[in-house]
C-alpha cells in the first residue's frame, strides 16, 4: 500500500491545456518534494513544500502544500510537448531527510 | 560541479548470483541514499549512508547491503539476487546542511535485469 496516494495515474492532453495532479496520504509529512523524471533518467527536484498551507510557483508550475501537510496538488498551465514526463511526489515524514516515501507517479503526455 | 554518477548503467545477472552497484556522489555531499524503482511505479527507499554508516533503511531483506566510502562514494551489494530484484536502482546525493531545501540529487540508475 503507497502511503502517497498520486492521481491521476497517466493523462494525455493536447497542448495549450491546463491540468493538475494531486498527491493524497493520510500521513502528515514535515516536506514534501515534487519531482520530474524523464525516460533512462533519475527523477529530477522541481521544488520543495514545507510550510502547510504554502504555494510556490515555477514558471508554468504551481504547488500547493496542504493546511494539514497531508496532500499536495501540482497545477500545470498552458501545458507544452517538454511537460512530458513521470511525475513524481515524495514526502519526508520527520525531516531527517534519512527516507523519502515516493507516490507511484503520473505519466503525463502532452500531444503537439 | 559534478553530478551524482552510477555505474554500470545496465546489467543483466542470473538467480542467484551477487551484484554490486557503485554511485560517485555530487561533490559536497555526504549522504547518499539507494532507491530501488521497479517499472511503472515510483522509487522505493532501500537505505541511506552518512558518513559511513547506514542511517535508516527501508523495507527490504538483509541480502540487500550497503557500504560508503570516505570519499561519500557508495555501493549497493545484492546477494542472492531474485527475478523481483529487476529494477532501475536509483543513488541520490545530499548534504546534511541542505537536505530539507535542496532535497535529493538523483543519478541516472543503474538498470538490472534478472533472468
Amino acid at each position: 500500500t503507497q502511503l502517497l496516494e498520486q492521481s491521476p495515474q497517466f493523462l494525455s492532453i493536447q497542448e495549450g491545456e491546463n491540468l493538475t495532479v494531486y498527491c493524497n496520504s493520510s500521513s502528515v509529512f514535515s516536506s514534501l518534494q515534487w519531482y520530474r523524471q524523464e525516460p533512462g533518467e533519475g527523477p529530477v527536484l522541481l521544488v520543495t513544500v514545507v510550510t502547510g498551507g504554502e504555494v510556490k510557483k515555477l514558471k508554468r508550475l504551481t504547488f500547493q502544500f496542504g493546511d494539514a501537510r497531508k496532500d499536495s496538488s501540482l497545477h500545470i498551465t498552458a501545458a507544452q510537448p517538454g511537460d512530458t514526463g513521470l511525475y513524481l511526489c515524495a514526502g519526508d515524514k520527520n525531516n531527517a531527510g534519512n527516507m523519502l516515501t515516493f507516490g507511484g507517479g503520473t505519466r503525463l503526455m502532452v500531444k503537439p | 560541479e559534478t553530478g551524482v554518477t552510477q555505474s554500470p548503467t545496465h546489467l543483466i545477472k542470473t538467480r542467484g548470483q551477487q551484484v554490486t552497484l557503485r554511485c560517485s556522489s555530487q561533490s559536497g555531499h555526504n549522504t547518499v541514499s539507494w532507491y530501488q524503482q521497479a517499472l511503472g511505479q515510483g522509487p522505493q527507499f532501500i537505505f541511506q549512508y552518512y558518513r559511513e554508516e547506514e542511517n535508516g533503511r527501508g523495507n527490504f531483506p538483509p541480502r540487500f547491503s550497503g557500504l560508503q566510502f570516505p570519499n561519500y562514494s557508495s555501493e549497493l551489494n545484492v546477494n542472492a539476487l531474485e527475478l523481483d530484484d529487476s529494477a532501475l536502482y536509483l543513488c541520490a546525493s545530499s548534504s546534511d546542511r541542505d537536505r530539507g531545501d535542496y532535497g535529493y540529487t538523483f543519478g541516472s540508475g543503474t538498470r538490472l535485469t534478472v533472468v
